[in-house]
């Protein structure tokens, strides 16, 4: 199994441009997250899906939007990127249950100009 | 708000025990206690997680104060690939006021090993 796939893993932007983080799960996972670390920081809860058509706002969801059409996919947008949205984001997808483990991906580093 | 509290860092020597403390004062009869790890430039990984019993896995033992206020990740033999950031977060989906999604990562205990 692949597991919790995101792309791509670097981005450089300008500061405006727009573009959308991917990730895709093949677990059949009903939770998914996205979360953006900063250096020498934790992690930062951004958005969040318990299902598809359901998502919901985390502890900084201002400058990015979030869909989920499908179980497997939870893409993240950068509707106008800001030089403060400079970060390694990831991705985490589990099964819906307190007992459930999170698996997450590898990390996009994203740098805006 | 955070629900656990942990120190920023904690040093250890190599192939001894290391005990991360957590905090969770306000945890409810729901919450699980869950523990992950990131190594350096890679993505948070599962270590350990437990109601109110003790656990024991492959990784790490995870001790539940009688009362769940508090618990410790202990490592039984810390090795130079045990240096990583370890994360205390609570989960519970079910419970009244319970976190649902909303999962706080918080900035974790930095360990270090030494050889």
């Amino acid at each position: 199994n692949a597991g919790v796939t995101q792309t791509p893993k670097f981005q450089v932007l300008k500061t405006g441009q727009s573009m959308t983080l991917q990730c895709a799960q093949d677990m059949n996972h009903e939770y998914m997250s996205w979360y953006r670390q900063d250096p020498g920081m934790g992690l930062r809860l951004i958005h969040y899906s318990v299902g598809a058509g359901i998502t919901d706002q985390g502890e900084v969801p201002n400058g990015y939007n979030v869909s989920r059409s499908t179980t497997e996919d939870f893409p993240l947008r950068l509707l106008s990127a800001a030089p403060s949205q400079t970060s390694v984001y990831f991705c985490a997808s589990s099964y819906w249950g307190s007992d459930e483990k999170l698996f997450f991906g590898s990390g996009t580093q994203l740098s805006v100009l | 708000d955070a629900k656990t509290t942990q120190p920023n860092s904690m040093e250890s020597n190599e192939e001894e025990p290391v005990h991360l403390p957590c905090n969770h004062s306000t945890i409810s009869g729901t919450d699980y206690i869950h523990w992950y790890r990131q190594l350096p430039s890679q993505g948070p990984e599962y270590v350990i997680h437990g109601l109110t019993s003790n656990v024991n896995n492959r990784m790490a033992s995870l001790a539940i104060a009688e009362d769940r206020k508090s618990s410790t990740l202990i490592l039984h033999r810390a090795t130079l690939r045990d240096a990583a950031v370890y994360y205390c977060i609570l989960r519970d989906v079910e419970g009244y006021g319970g976190s649902q999604g909303n999962l706080i990562f918080g900035k974790g205990t930095k360990l270090s090993v030494k050889p």
